[in-house]
């Protein structure tokens, strides 16, 4: 079964310094991969996705993601966090027929 | 150009009740899935719905259900409510119907279900 480890609950960050969010996905074929941000008491935003070729993605608000087979991982990053990314990350796999398996998620707190 | 609209944004509800959960998903898009979301975990797939019919289902008991109507807006129902129903429901809608498989969701903002 297709499943998705994000193994840091929380993460801090200092404002200004750059950001890694890691991600281990499990699933058989060629997966799709996602990354999507929530503010509290908001629904999911779309980051960047990956599908096929370049391995390097970019994204929405400066985030990039790196897809790598052989780990199995598909890590998000910013090279400058800013204190309105502060939020909750979530990694997300796709799993057939447009249905989703997310992880448990990132909160990134980000410090002054 | 209107996203996706979730209704109401927050619910208080009884054990043992029943709750609907409704649903209009973006302008042009025409499958809507259901999402719980509980407390410090990650959205979990409910279920999905496309020409007005289920199209897959996650580990969720019959006690959800759900209906697709004609202009592609959507309701869950949750019979019999547990303590552990308590969440942020997320509505998502797609487009389906070109036949790509680019999981181009729309996330709605939620419905926060507490049962108490």
């Amino acid at each position: 079964a297709q499943s998705v480890t994000q193994p840091d609950i929380h993460i801090t960050v200092s404002e200004g310094a750059s950001l890694e969010l890691r991600c281990n996905y499990s699933y058989g074929a060629t997966p799709y991969l996602f990354w999507y941000v929530q503010s509290p008491g908001q629904g999911l935003q779309l980051l960047l996705k990956y599908f096929s070729g370049d391995t390097l993605v970019q994204g929405i608000k400066g985030f990039e993601a790196e897809f790598k087979r052989s780990q199995s991982s598909f890590n998000l990053r910013k090279p400058s966090v800013h204190w309105s990314d502060a939020a909750e990350y979530f990694c997300a796999v796709g799993a057939g027929f447009q249905k989703l398996v997310f992880g448990t998620g990132t909160r990134l707190l980000v410090s002054p | 150009d209107a996203g996706v609209t979730q209704s109401p944004t927050h619910l208080i509800k009884t054990r043992g009740q029943q709750v609907t959960l409704r649903c209009s998903p973006k302008s042009g898009h025409d499958t809507v899935s259901w999402y719980q979301q509980a407390l410090g975990q990650g959205p979990q797939f409910i279920f999905q719905y496309y020409e007005e019919e289920e199209r897959q289902r996650g580990n969720f008991p019959d006690r959800f259900s759900g209906h697709q109507f004609p202009n592609y807006s959507s309701e869950l129902n949750v019979n019999a409510l547990l303590l552990g129903d308590s969440a942020l429901y997320l509505c998502a809608s797609s487009l389906l119907g070109t036949g790509t498989l680019d999981y181009g969701y729309t996330f709605g903002s939620g419905t926060r279900l507490t049962v108490v």
